[in-house]
């Protein structure tokens, strides 16, 4: 079992409310990522770090921001959710030293905006 | 763009069959191809690994392999068992792209009895 801890595990909130999803790992990983996945739909990766006070846009447009105070804390930021943020989102992390290096994944945060 | 494809949604086996799924890719060839568990409400967990240059990667009842004449690889389990039902995902890494992963929309495999 990964070392790599999320929560919320679910997440029902109203249209315009402001959230934080925390993720945190014990591995002492210097990458970290987002990634979101809907349904029968691939993962896609949002943001990720690699390492404190780095911070980079991923693949899919997001309107989610993300901060890196701590190494092993990658909180991710939505100022005001809507339905259109319905979805799972991912976070895991992994070694530096190999660029291929496997990622470790949390359990995930199921967010259904209202 | 890359894209990663899992051409099926599903697959239905036998208890004991060997499980074939299929990871193709377009355009450039990826320097590794990673394979990934997932469990329903649960994140991936990391297989296997391949390197561009490498045939074919076995561990345990697992066994991938890369054929870039073919821009494909094929995951195996063997001996498959009910607990081997789970979808699994296929990513890629290509050089330059800072160990970045693009996954495929995965397999779903279910194994009966």
């Amino acid at each position: 079992e990964a070392d790599i801890y999320q929560t919320p595990r679910y997440l029902v909130i109203g249209t315009g409310k402001k959230i934080t999803l925390e993720c945190s790992q014990t591995m002492g990983h210097d990458k970290m990522y987002w990634y979101q996945q809907d349904p029968g739909m691939e993962l896609h990766l949002i943001h990720y770090s690699y390492g404190v006070n780095s911070t980079e846009k991923g693949d899919l447009s997001s309107e989610s921001t993300v901060s890196r105070i701590r190494t092993e804390h990658f909180p991710l930021t939505l100022e005001s959710a809507r339905p259109s943020h319905t979805s799972q989102y991912l976070c895991a992390s992994s070694e530096s030293g190999q660029f291929y290096n496997e990622q470790f994944f949390g359990p995930g945060t199921r967010l259904t905006v209202l | 763009s890359q894209k990663i494809e899992q051409n099926s949604e599903a697959l239905n086996i036998q208890e004991g069959k060997t499980a074939t799924l299929t990871c193709n890719y377009t355009n450039y060839s990826p320097a590794y191809l990673q394979w990934y568990r997932q469990d329903p409400g649960r994140g991936p967990v990391f297989l296997l690994l391949i390197r561009e240059n490498e045939k074919e990667k076995r561990k345990e009842r697992l066994k991938v392999t890369f054929d870039t004449t073919l821009k494909q690889s094929l995951f195996h389990i063997t001996a498959s068992q009910p607990a081997d039902s789970a979808t699994y995902l296929c990513a890629a890494v290509y050089g330059g792209s800072q160990g970045n992963l693009i996954f495929g929309k995965g397999t779903k495999l279910s194994v009966k009895p």
